[in-house]
């Protein structure tokens, strides 16, 4: 059964720590992404990888990183430089024809940082 | 640069009763047009999307969007809704490339 996965689903840290979301698509598409979600601001993409070990920034990449090592794996760092971590985050993968191709989406993972 | 704008945040509409979910893009070349939807604390799920052809799109769960050029709009309809269509929606535009660029999504909200 194809897909994306995303764990944890809630996630708790104390401000000045650093954390990864994981996120592993089974899919064998190219290219994959992270979003942020906030309530009334929609998506925003953070960052994305069109292929293995190479990635660009997004939109709002300032206090986040990625890797991009496996085909089938993105992890995204929040790091303690990003402001206001809390927010629901989003991975997505999608395969490479330039033709409309859709997006496919995790279930998120909801960070909570106090 | 191209951008999507949901007019609406919210919409309440009683259950049966048909709905449109507004949505406006500007760009200066041709674009993909997509509609997601998003159920509470999960990820986001394709609707229908727009590349060429038919301006009228058929999607899932009885939803449809009508492309129109002249008034860069792509809004979405349904004729007759349930309560299991209670979610937020996004409109989504890409211009040929791998992104996507979402609106503010709206939240639909049916009522028994």
């Amino acid at each position: 059964d194809g897909g994306i996965t995303q764990s944890p689903k809630y996630l708790f840290r104390k401000e000045g720590q650093n954390v990864t979301l994981s996120c592993e698509q089974n899919l064998n598409h190219d290219a994959m992404y992270w979003y942020r979600q906030d309530p009334g601001q929609g998506l925003r993409l953070i960052y994305y990888s069109q292929i293995v070990n190479d990635f660009q920034k997004g939109d709002i990449a300032e206090g986040y990183s990625v890797s991009r090592e496996k085909k089938e794996s993105f992890p995204l760092t929040v790091t303690s430089a990003q402001k206001n971590p809390t927010a629901f985050y989003l991975c997505a993968s999608s395969i490479r024809t330039g033709q409309g191709d859709e997006q496919y989406f995790g279930p998120g993972t909801r960070l909570t940082v106090t | 640069a191209q951008s999507v704008t949901q007019l609406d945040s919210q919409v309440p509409v009683f259950e049966e009763a048909p709905v449109e979910l507004r949505c406006n893009y500007s760009s200066s070349v041709s674009v993909y047009l997509f509609w997601y939807v998003q159920y509470p604390n999960q990820g986001l799920q394709l609707l229908l999307k727009y590349l060429s052809g038919s301006t009228l799109v058929k999607g899932i769960n009885g939803f449809e969007a009508e492309f129109n050029k002249s008034q860069t709009s792509f809004h979405l309809r349904k004729p007759s809704v349930h309560i299991s269509d209670t979610a937020e929606y996004f409109c989504a535009v890409s211009e040929h490339t791998d992104k996507l660029i979402f609106g503010t999504g709206t939240r639909l909200q049916v009522f028994p």
